[in-house]
């Protein structure tokens, strides 16, 4: 079974210019998560999708930060515009259901090095 | 609001020691409890979890005990390898399926 799957693996890109990770989750897993990994620390979550739907958004900084993930497969995450402190790992995960404790499988996650 | 404690590494071994990683956490409910492993280049991984107090979680030779009266949830095991270095996560989650991390452990075992 093909696990999470992330593109590219690591970005490099100058400040104030746009990026844009993708993530194909497990197929058949309802619920999709981004995360933000600072060097040094555990990952944060940034929007959590229940198919189609953003049900947790609260920590994804809106006014540079958006993302999709239409027909409920595939998502993308998007910064516009960069900045030095978007250097991050972003990770991807996905699950079968949201309730009760549903496994998260994290995909290798993306390195965004901003110049 | 809820959060997760980890000692910091690295935490250098040699290869058939005893592995202790301390972590301790803060929430208002009874979370569930969790070790992720990260190993260079791959996604997280789940290594084990608890779910109540005094629960026991154990994977891999790897083992953890769900303790409320210190809220404490340190992963131990007793002989580890090489191929057990890797940076170690503790996680809780108060509600469905949001997860808390600590800042991760990093483990170098050597030969």
């Amino acid at each position: 079974e093909a696990g999470v799957v992330q593109s590219p693996r690591y970005k490099i890109i100058e400040k104030k210019q746009p990026v844009a990770f993708w993530c194909n989750p497990i197929s058949g897993h309802n619920t999709l998560y981004w995360y933000l990994q600072n060097l040094g620390q555990g990952p944060e979550l940034l929007i959590r999708y229940e198919n189609e739907e953003a049900v947790d958004d609260s920590q994804l900084p809106k006014d540079r930060f958006s993302a999709e993930r239409l027909k409920g497969v595939d998502s993308t995450l998007k910064i516009q515009p960069a900045e030095l402190g978007d250097s991050a790992v972003y990770l991807c995960a996905s699950s079968l259901s949201s309730g009760s404790f549903s496994e998260q499988y994290f995909g290798p996650g993306t390195r965004l090095t901003v110049t | 609001g809820d959060s997760v404690t980890q000692m910091e590494g690295p935490v250098t071994l040699s290869e058939e020691a005893f592995l202790t990683i301390n972590c301790t956490y803060t929430a208002t409910g009874y979370p569930s409890l969790f070790w992720y492993v990260q190993y260079p280049g791959e996604g997280l991984q789940l290594l084990l979890k608890a779910t109540k107090a005094d629960d026991k979680g154990s994977n891999k030779g790897f083992e953890a005990t769900y303790r409320k009266e210190t809220t404490s949830f340190h992963l131990e095991k007793g002989s580890v390898q090489v191929s057990d270095s890797a940076v170690y996560f503790c996680a809780l989650s108060e509600n469905t399926d949001k997860l808390i991390f600590g800042t991760g452990t990093r483990l170098q075992v050597f030969p």
